[in-house]
């Protein structure tokens, strides 16, 4: 299943609100989950099964979606919110995919 | 709060064969969760390379399944990969990572960078 993020990186202020998207080539249900990468660190979860937030995120983080569209949203950007975020999918199809990113940075 | 450290060779020659530990710390490996290993390059980016249950069970994303080999050993919390064979292709970050109950990837490793050179 291939996972395509988009878009590849995004530009935005402190206190914005953004959305970034991925779609799925086939449906997953709402096995998509979603995570936050900072240079030089492992990946972490924020978002699971679409819209679940992992404990000790943020509420300003919120996904959505299900089948093959999926977002994630951050409300009120903060300074620590500039990262990379990657989607994943975890349908019971294997291999589990990653999409390839969106890079969010300071406008 | 488990944690998750990986350990091993940071160089490896081609056609030779890249081993990692990983040692988990904070809780038993011997629960009911799924141990899996992701690596990240430049290139291809975040790529799940396989999974182990504690029991010994395996699966392998099809791209590595005729080089990988993952083991368990729950007398000691560790988890090891070993990948055959390799080419300046494998270079990348290897990461252990648990799976939580619904598959999210809910606990990682720091990460250790492989470099395959001669």
């Amino acid at each position: 299943i291939q996972m395509t993020q988009s878009p590849a990186s995004l530009s935005a202020s402190v206190g914005d609100r953004v959305t970034m998207t991925c779609r799925a080539s086939q449906s997953i249900s709402n096995f998509l989950n979603w995570y936050q990468q900072k240079p030089g660190k492992a990946p972490k979860l924020l978002i699971f099964l679409a819209s679940s937030l992992q404990s000790g995120v943020p509420s300003r983080f919120s996904g959505s979606g299900s089948g093959t569209n999926f977002s994630l949203t951050i409300n009120t950007l903060q300074p620590e919110d500039f990262a990379t975020y990657y989607c994943q999918q975890s349908f019971i199809t294997l291999p589990y995919t990653f999409g390839q990113g969106t890079k969010l940075e300071i406008k | 709060q488990v944690q998750l450290q990986e350990s091993g060779p940071g160089l490896v020659k081609p056609s030779g064969t890249l081993s990692l530990t990983c040692v988990v710390s904070g809780g038993s490996i011997n629960t009911y969760n799924w141990w899996t290993w992701v690596r990240q390059t430049p290139g291809l980016g975040l790529e799940w390379i396989g999974e182990i249950y504690p029991s010994g069970t395996t699966n392998y994303n099809p791209s590595f399944k005729s080089r990988v080999t993952m083991s368990v050993d729950t007398s000691r919390n560790q988890l090891s990969l070993r990948l055959n064979y390799v080419t300046a292709a494998d270079t990348a970050v290897y990461y252990c990572v648990r799976q939580g109950g619904s598959r999210e990837f809910d606990y990682w490793g720091q990460g250790t960078l492989v470099t395959v050179s001669a």
